[in-house]
């Protein structure tokens, strides 16, 4: 199994640009979920998504889109990229079921200049 | 008060050495509790579980006190592969009658093992 796979590992943007991370896993995973993480403010939750054609916000959704047209992947879209969106984005998936673990994928590096 | 709160460090300990890192939680609803570990420029990954009875693998021994909505993480006999950033983690019920959980993510205590 790859686990959980992301592209690209580095992008730099310029602001207004827009891309998408994308986001695999090969674990039937119904679970899926975006995070950013920045210096000092740990893991912040964007969407999630709970199954295929269902997705919802987390904590820091602005800015951000999701679809899950299948199981394995749940690619992450920037709409109109901001400085402030400069980060680490990190895609996970797990089985559904409180005790299960997550998995990480390697993570996204964006620089927005 | 903020979902999960850990110490925010950084830990500085020489090998050999016994660290203890403390959690709190705000929601008691939460339902399950876990550390992950995180290297530098890495992600994430689980290194326990923790359960209610306490648990310990190896070097490592995870507590939890629900009554007092604290979760704690023990290393022994530190080695100089336990440098990393250990994350508290915690999984909520976000909506009732279905399987949709939330988990939490402490910001995270950052642990270095001198040799």
């Amino acid at each position: 199994n790859a686990g959980v796979t992301q592209t690209p590992k580095f992008q730099v943007l310029k602001t207004g640009q827009s891309m998408t991370l994308q986001c695999a896993q090969d674990m039937n995973h119904e679970y899926m979920s975006w995070y950013r993480q920045d210096p000092g403010m740990g893991l912040r939750l964007i969407h999630y998504s709970v199954g295929a054609g269902i997705t919802d916000q987390g904590e820091v959704p602005n800015g951000y889109n999701v679809s899950r047209s299948t199981t394995e992947d749940f690619p992450l879209r920037l709409l109109s990229a901001a400085p402030s969106q400069t980060s680490v984005y990190f895609c996970a998936s797990r089985a559904t079921g409180e005790s299960y673990e997550q998995y990480f994928g390697p993570g996204t590096r964006l620089t927005v200049t | 008060r903020k979902e999960v709160e850990q110490d925010p460090g950084p830990f500085n300990v020489p090998e050999g050495a016994t660290v203890a890192f403390n959690c709190t939680y705000s929601n008691s609803a939460s339902q399950s509790f876990f550390w992950y570990r995180q290297d530098c420029r890495k992600e994430p990954k689980l290194l326990m579980s923790v359960y209610s009875s306490g648990n310990e693998d190896g070097r490592f021994t995870a507590q939890l006190n629900r009554a007092s909505q604290y979760i704690s993480l023990l290393i022994r006999d530190s080695k100089l592969s336990d440098s990393a950033t250990y994350l508290c983690v915690v999984n909520i019920i976000v909506r009732s009658g279905g399987s949709n959980y939330k988990l939490t993510f402490g910001k995270g205590t950052l642990l270095t093992v001198n040799p």
